[in-house]
């Protein structure tokens, strides 16, 4: 079966980085278009960043451009976020997603791991 | 960008109603809108995608339509697993935003 395990949240200052990573298993990981969503306490969903199936393209929401980087190595099948600058409002549980279709782009997010928190606090 | 609207934010309602969750999108997505629910503590489970596809394994009270900038999610008879929260996704162009929520409680 699919499964996302999320790796690598915690407490850390503002200003400061830390390395999210998402485990994938139950499928060709190569083949799928991956996706970092956030969500704030108590608030809605908010999409971070996707990668290609075979991580030519990357695309990022303004507020993470250029502090964000996607990345992933498709012989570990592990998806990545760098997030350096980190700031207050960047606290929020992040959760990988997959592609719903192999390829392609434009598809719906049909398996999301259960997230990993990360708390930007002095 | 492309700003996803719901409404309403909230709605109580009873096991059996028929319910029914708006979603406006800023600019023309054609039909590049999804639908998920989520309950406190779950990972977001896909419903509708393609504006009007129901996702294998979801019941068929769920179903989704519209097309360009106006969207619906229908929930035909309320069953108390429904209540959860609600939130609409254009895929049509990056970045791929989400409504705010619409928040389905027991009345």
């Amino acid at each position: 079966q699919v499964q996302l395990v999320e790796s690598g949240g915690g407490v850390v200052q503002p200003g400061r980085s830390l390395r999210l990573s998402c485990a994938a298993s139950g499928f060709t990981f190569s083949s799928y278009a991956m996706h970092w969503v956030r969500q704030a306490p108590g608030k809605g969903l908010e999409w971070v960043a996707v990668i290609s199936f075979d991580g030519t393209n990357n695309y990022y929401a303004e507020f993470v451009k250029g502090r964000f980087t996607i990345s992933r190595d498709n012989s570990k099948s592990t998806l990545y976020l760098q997030m350096n600058s980190l700031r207050a409002e960047d606290t929020a549980v992040y959760s990988c997603a997959r592609d719903q279709f192999p390829w392609g782009s434009r598809h719906a997010f049909d398996y999301w791991g259960q997230g990993t928190l990360v708390t930007v606090s002095s | 960008d492309i700003q996803m609207t719901q409404s309403p934010s909230s709605l109580s309602a009873s096991v059996g109603d028929r319910v029914t969750i708006t979603c406006r999108a800023s600019q023309t997505i054609s039909s590049y809108l999804n639908w998920y629910q989520q309950k406190p503590g779950k990972a977001p489970k896909v419903l509708i995608y393609a504006a009007s596809s129901l996702q294998s394994g979801v019941p068929s009270r769920f179903s989704g339509s519209g097309s360009g900038t106006d969207f619906t999610l229908t929930i035909s008879s309320l069953q108390p697993e429904d209540f959860a929260t609600y939130s609409c996704q254009q895929s049509y162009s990056t970045p791929y935003t989400f409504g705010q929520g619409t928040k389905l409680e027991i009345k």
